[in-house]
């Protein structure tokens, strides 16, 4: 039930194109929902983050859709640029402790020139 | 002036040796943390400690243990290293619960 199921595994996009990366969870004490990047040899850096009481948060290219009744969250980079190639994990906080951050397994984001 | 900072970046060392790994943070956050990554890049997390208490202990082995000499750091030692230990090592911090993490840039554990 703390799981977080994330997908694709890998994506490959061409330049200028919209990667979109999903993740699911299961359990609804799950009350924060972060998505990070991860370049090789760096540690993971906050990219964007939702709360459950919202459906859709944007940040310039970047954008969480969320859907509270399935459970679902997804990434969507617009007009994606080979800069964005990179490891993105999406994460959901447990509630009930503090800070625990249950992580997808990852998608690895290929944007070709 | 990196935020969250990790010594060392590199440690290659043998099965059954003692190590050690620092962190420290020069954000003001009251919450700091420990994960690993695996060779599949799993991030998992370890431990975390607010205000000297630790609050949260996933099922790790016992051979380690972290320590806070003070709100700013959060080192972890780890006894009779073993393969299985081999791993990228992730510091990170946080003002609070549900805020955002920031990460260091990792310690790379290499077991011979």
């Amino acid at each position: 039930q703390q799981q977080v199921k994330q997908s694709p595994q890998s994506l490959i996009v061409q330049k200028g194109g919209i990667s979109i990366i999903n993740c699911a969870y299961e359990n609804t004490a799950f009350d924060y929902f972060p998505w990070y990047q991860q370049f090789p040899g760096k540690g993971p850096a906050l990219l964007i983050a939702i709360r459950p009481d919202v459906s859709e948060k944007k940040e310039g290219r970047f954008t969480i859709s969320f859907n509270k009744s399935a459970k679902q969250f997804s990434l969507h980079i617009m007009d994606s640029q080979p800069g964005d190639s990179a490891t993105y994990f999406c994460a959901a906080n447990y509630g009930g402790s503090q800070g625990n951050l249950i992580f997808g397994k990852g998608t690895k984001l290929s944007v070709k020139p | 002036d990196t935020a969250v900072s990790q010594t060392p970046k590199y440690l290659v060392t043998q099965m059954g040796n003692d190590k050690s790994i620092k962190c420290e943070q020069n954000l003001g956050h009251d919450t700091m943390y420990w994960y690993k990554q695996d060779s599949k890049k799993f991030l998992k997390i370890m431990f975390s400690y607010n205000n000297k208490e630790l609050i949260i202990n996933e099922t790790v082995p016992n051979r380690f243990s972290p320590k806070s000499p003070d709100k700013a750091h959060l080192n972890l030692h780890i006894n009779s290293l073993e393969l299985g230990d081999s791993a990228v090592y992730f510091c990170a911090s946080s003002q609070s619960r549900n805020q955002p993490q920031h990460f260091g840039d990792g310690t790379r554990l290499s077991i011979l």
